[in-house]
């Protein structure tokens, strides 16, 4: 399986900002996803990044607020933007398929960014 | 509307002893589903996965079984150990789709030593 790094792990910030949280895996993939998990719950698709496209929402999330970019096959970021305390959450990115274009069905994920709005 | 259920919040089991994970869907859709494991402060590991064809499918001391009609999965843990405490999480994707996952609530599995 792919190794997937995101930067940073933690963070803590004010409310009005906005963070960009990266996602880099060791190898070519072909779909990214980010997902979110609220303090208690469980995951929750936000978007599926797409290569050199917009990125694809679900349902209650916008461009405005999670701005999403993919460059490449290896890389996306994630910005959270005008936070508030309710988007204190875990961001996951995770990886499917290969750069053959070979599909499969498991997604891996990304260790996690711990963001906490004050 | 929560599409796939884990209606067991928590579950504490013996080391040693079988752990059954179960997970209910709602939508007939599905046709891929997959097993997730979660220590705190780290994202979703992947254990064992099962294609809607399958009633079964192993891999080591874990085992996922499928019931179509009654739209239902549950994953064994055989023996239990203490190391298997975790959050357990299943999820699905449907027929058709881009492939994202739709998850459980999860259920926090304690293995007790």
């Amino acid at each position: 399986s792919a190794v997937i790094s995101q930067k940073p792990s933690r963070d803590i910030c004010q409310r009005g900002t906005s963070l960009t949280i990266q996602c880099q895996v060791d190898s070519q993939v072909t779909m990214m996803f980010w997902y979110r998990q609220q303090p208690g719950q469980s995951l929750t698709l936000i978007a599926t990044a797409n290569q050199g496209s917009e990125a694809t929402y679900e349902s209650g999330f916008v461009i405005d607020k999670f701005p999403i970019s993919r460059p490449n096959l290896t890389f996306s970021t994630l910005t959270v933007s005008n936070m508030s305390p309710e988007d204190s959450s875990i961001y996951l990115c995770s990886v499917m398929g290969d750069a053959r274009g070979r599909s499969t069905d498991t997604q891996y994920f990304g260790p996690g960014t711990r963001l906490t709005v004050l | 509307d929560q599409q796939v259920k884990q209606n067991s919040p928590s579950l504490s089991v013996q080391e040693g002893r079988i752990s059954i994970l179960n997970c209910d869907y709602t939508n007939s859709m599905f046709d891929y589903f997959l097993w997730y494991k979660k220590y705190p402060a780290e994202g979703p590991t992947f254990l064992i996965s099962i294609s809607s064809i399958k009633d079964k499918n192993e891999d080591g001391r874990f085992t996922v079984f499928l019931n179509k009609s009654a739209k239902h999965l549950s994953l064994h843990i055989v023996p239990s150990q203490p190391g298997d405490s975790a959050v357990y999480f299943c999820a699905a994707i449907k027929v058709g789709s881009a492939r994202q996952l739709t998850f459980g609530s999860g259920t926090q599995l304690t293995v007790l030593p």
